[in-house]
């Protein structure tokens, strides 16, 4: 079992939309959660992160986490075309740990 | 502000040549890691090293091998490359020290082996 699951999509969404972007984690010690964006042909960069349950909002952006159900969670507010990228959730015990990513496609 | 510094950017190698994929950091970090990144899968774990003098494996380190030169530099080496190798790989270094730290990635190694 991969210690992050990830639905890889493609997801597509008309602009202006709310997005949802999720993760689940099978080790209960893992303490922190981030998320990244990866444009195309770039390196990954730090969109979010959070350490404890509950939410936190940047912005259009917020991250939940669940730590009882061991999921975590993206969602994006009036997502707009510039939104279209690769998010990758991240986990950090002794290493870091993406998941598969989610390729997200904003139309205009 | 060169941040992480990978080279090559672009490789095509033939079966069964060898290589040395070079990352370079130039923010003090303690951790730097070494990825690939293929269609589906994500960013995968190779090698990662916590600090000068350690490194340790990942989730896929059958065919390469690392080296921790020094705290600005962690390379990767291909040994004989297989088709399999065949990916982007990416370099990466965090801050560390028990907090949150941001990884910083370099640009990436497209590698191809015929």
């Amino acid at each position: 079992q991969k210690e992050v699951e990830q639905d890889p999509g493609p997801l597509s969404v008309p602009e202006g939309a709310i997005v949802s972007l999720n993760c689940t984690y099978s080790n209960s010690a893992f303490q922190y959660f981030m998320w990244y964006r990866q444009y195309s042909r770039k390196g990954p960069e730090l969109l979010m992160y959070t350490y404890s349950s509950g939410n936190k909002e940047d912005g259009r952006f917020t991250a939940q986490v669940d730590k009882s159900s061991k999921y975590i969670s993206l969602f994006i507010r009036d997502s707009q075309p510039s939104d279209s990228a690769t998010y990758l959730c991240a986990i950090e015990g002794n290493k870091l740990v993406f998941g598969a990513g989610t390729i997200l496609r904003v139309k205009s | 502000n060169a941040g992480v510094t990978q080279t090559p950017k672009f490789q095509v190698l033939k079966t069964g040549q060898s290589m040395t994929l070079q990352c370079a950091q130039d923010m003090n970090h303690n951790s730097m890691y070494w990825y690939r990144q293929d269609p589906g899968m994500g960013l995968r774990l190779i090698y990662y090293s916590a600090s000068e003098g350690t490194t340790d494996k990942g989730e896929v380190p059958n065919g390469y091998n690392v080296s921790r030169l020094n705290k600005r530099e962690f390379s990767l080496r291909l040994e004989s490359a297989a088709p399999s190798q065949t990916s982007v790989y990416f370099c990466a270094s965090r801050g560390g020290g028990g907090r949150i730290a941001e990884a910083f990635f370099g640009q990436g190694t497209r590698l191809t082996v015929v």
